[in-house]
C-alpha cells in the first residue's frame, strides 16, 4: 500500500492565492521529496528536505516537515495557472537513494 | 542535461504479446529506477539499478517482467504474455548515487493492452 497519502485530495483555487497540501507517512525517513505531475507527462522534482530539517524554502514554494507527526506540508504562494498540476509527496523509507514511495497525489487546479 | 529519455512514448498491443521498452537516464546518474503508475494514482516502485546490478525489485514485479541495464547506461524492461492489468504508465527515473539526490523522471512510455 502507499505509504504518503496527500490531502486534500483535489484542491481548486483563484489564481493569487495559496495553495496548501499535506502529507502524512507511516514509516522513518532519511528525506521527503515533492513532486509536480502535469497530465501526461513524467514527475517534476520540487522540493527535498531530510529529515533532520523543519522547513525549507524554493521560489514560491514552502514545505514543512514534522518527524514527530510523520507530516508534511507544502505551501504555494501567490499560485499561477500554470501551477495547476497533481502534486505528490514521497518518501525513501529510511535509506536515501533508494525506491521512492509516493501518495496518490493532490490535483491542484488554480482557475485564472 | 538532456533528461531522461523514453521510448516509446505510447504502445498499444493485443493481450498475450510481449512489449519491451526502453530508457535513457541523463548520462552521469549510475542509479536507475523503474515505477509504474495508474490513472488517478501515484507511481509504484518496481525495481531499480546502480551501474549494471539489479538492487531490489518489487512484489509487483511478477515473472512476466524483467529489466535490465546490460552497460550500466540504458535500461529495457520487458513484460511477457500481457494481461489487460498491465496498462498503466510506465516512468523510469534517474539519480546520482550519493547523498541525497533528487530522482529526475523521464515522461513514461503509456502501455494499452487491447
Amino acid at each position: 500500500s502507499q505509504q504518503g497519502e496527500e490531502d486534500p485530495q483535489a484542491l481548486s483555487i483563484q489564481e493569487g492565492e495559496n495553495a496548501t497540501m499535506n502529507c502524512s507517512y507511516k514509516t522513518s525517513i532519511n528525506n521527503l521529496q515533492w513532486y509536480r505531475q502535469n497530465s501526461g507527462r513524467g514527475l517534476v522534482h520540487l522540493i527535498l528536505i531530510r529529515s533532520n530539517e523543519r522547513e525549507k524554502h524554493s521560489g514560491r514554494l514552502r514545505v514543512t516537515l514534522d518527524t514527530s507527526k510523520k507530516s508534511s506540508s507544502l505551501l504555494i504562494t501567490a499560485s499561477r495557472a500554470a501551477d495547476t498540476a497533481s502534486y505528490f509527496c514521497a518518501t525513501d523509507g529510511g535509506t536515501s537513494g533508494s525506491r521512492l514511495t509516493f501518495g496518490e497525489g493532490t490535483q491542484l487546479t488554480v482557475n485564472p | 542535461d538532456t533528461g531522461v529519455s523514453q521510448n516509446p512514448r505510447h504502445k498499444i498491443t493485443k493481450r498475450g504479446q510481449n512489449v519491451t521498452f526502453r530508457c535513457d537516464p541523463i548520462s552521469e546518474h549510475n542509479r536507475l529506477y523503474w515505477y509504474r503508475q495508474t490513472l488517478g494514482q501515484g507511481p509504484e516502485f518496481l525495481t531499480y539499478f546502480q551501474n549494471e546490478a539489479q538492487l531490489e525489485k518489487s512484489r509487483l514485479l511478477s515473472d512476466r517482467f524483467s529489466a535490465e541495464r546490460p552497460k550500466g547506461s540504458f535500461s529495457t524492461l520487458e513484460i511477457q504474455r500481457t494481461e489487460q492489468g498491465d496498462s498503466a504508465m510506465y516512468l523510469c527515473a534517474s539519480s546520482l548515487g550519493t547523498g541525497y539526490q533528487p530522482q529526475h523522471f523521464g515522461d513514461g512510455t503509456r502501455l494499452s493492452i487491447l
